[in-house]
Order: structure tokens, then sequence, then C-alpha cells
């Protein structure tokens, strides 16, 4: 089983840039999340969607964009990539609302 | 005052320790109160749940008291693999997870 799939592993950014960080599952929830962990502190929701079509914002929503066009899917997008922005970012899936039962291997980005 | 909060140690214990985590929510219509584990570099992995009877799963036990608004998890015989960042997790409602940031363990031989 492949689980929750992030791609890619590791990304140095230069200020100002954007990207597409990839999510995807294959266990067919309807419930997936993107998280920012950043060190002392927990993890903490950028953005989260309930279905196909729906998405919503987390905590932390500044300079990401979120779209849910598949069940599968779930990419996460800086528009405009800040070194505030540095951190290790993680996809996560459940069947329903809460717990996040299954985490991708996270995405370390480096904005310089 | 955070949301969820634990004490981020480092606790360090030999092998065949108990060792207890103690965490702190501040929301009293919190539903619902997880434990998950984080290795080095690692992605978290759900640990238990913790229910207001207490719960076991092994050599781990979990506690919850709604009235304290305070989880515990407690680990006998500590095992080297045991050495990880334990996360308090409180689910709110619906779809508001709160993550506290972990307190971290080393076991030592």
């Amino acid at each position: 089983n492949a689980g929750v799939t992030q791609t890619p592993k590791f990304q140095v950014l230069k200020t100002g840039q954007s990207m597409t960080l990839q999510c995807a599952q294959d266990m067919n929830h309807e419930y997936m999340s993107w998280y920012r962990q950043d060190p002392g502190m927990g993890l903490r929701l950028i953005h989260y969607s309930v279905g196909a079509g729906i998405t919503d914002q987390g905590e932390v929503p500044n300079g990401y964009n979120v779209s849910r066009s598949t069940t599968e899917d779930f990419p996460l997008r800086l528009l405009s990539a800040a070194p505030s922005q540095t951190s290790v970012y993680f996809c996560a899936s459940s069947a329903g609302g809460g717990p996040e039962a299954f985490f991708g291997q996270g995405t370390r980005l480096t904005v310089v | 005052r955070k949301e969820v909060e634990q004490d981020p140690g480092p606790f360090n214990v030999p092998e065949g320790a108990t060792v207890a985590f103690n965490c702190t929510y501040s929301n009293s219509a919190s539903q619902s109160f997880f434990w998950y584990r984080q290795d080095c570099r690692k992605e978290p992995k759900l640990l238990m749940s913790v229910y207001s009877s207490g719960n076991e799963d092994g050599r781990f036990t979990a506690q919850l008291n709604r009235a304290s608004q305070y989880i515990s998890l407690l680990i006998r015989d500590s095992k080297l693999s045991d050495s990880a960042t334990y996360l308090c997790v409180v689910n709110e409602m619906g779809f508001k997870t709160i993550f506290g940031a972990g307190t971290r363990l080393f076991v030592k031989a």
C-alpha cells in the first residue's frame, strides 16, 4: 500500500519563487490536510479538504493555496516563497474528521 | 496560553524504566484525544486514542481527565525503540485538530 505520498522530499527555493507540493493518497479518504512543523512548535494546520471540490483554511493559511479536484490529490501551492515558509510540510488523510490517521513522509522546504 | 501544552523534555530514562508524559488542553469543549509518536525526521504516527475510562495498549496506558483538562501517557518497561517524540493531540470539533509541540524521550541502555 502506498498510503500518502508526498513529493518532493526536499526543496530549496529562492524568495519570490512559486512551487507546488504534491500529495496523493490511494485509500479513498475524503479528508485531507496540510500541516507545517517548525522547531519547538506543534504541527499547524494550513488548509484542509473534506472532499473533492471542498477546501477550507486552517490556522496558518496565508501564502498558500490548495485545490481538490479529485479525491486522491491535494496539492499545496506556495504563491511567492518567503524565508518564513522554511519548514517541514506534512500532508495527511483520514476517512473522517480527526484524527489524521495517515501522514506522508514530509517535504523539507528551505527558502533562501 | 497554548491550546495544547506539553513538557518538551527531554526525558532521559534507562531501559526498563516507567515514564509518564502529561499534556493539558485549554478548550473544555474538546471532543477527542490522541497520542502520536514521531521519530526523528519522520512523519507522526497515531499511537493510541485516549478515553475517559483510560485505555491500555501493551506497555502504554493513556488517561484523560476532562475535569482538569489533562491527558497522560504512561510507558512501562521502556525499550530503546521507544525513543521518539510523543505528541499530544486534541480534536476540538469536526476537523479542528490541535497538535502539541511534543515531548522528547530518550531511552538509554
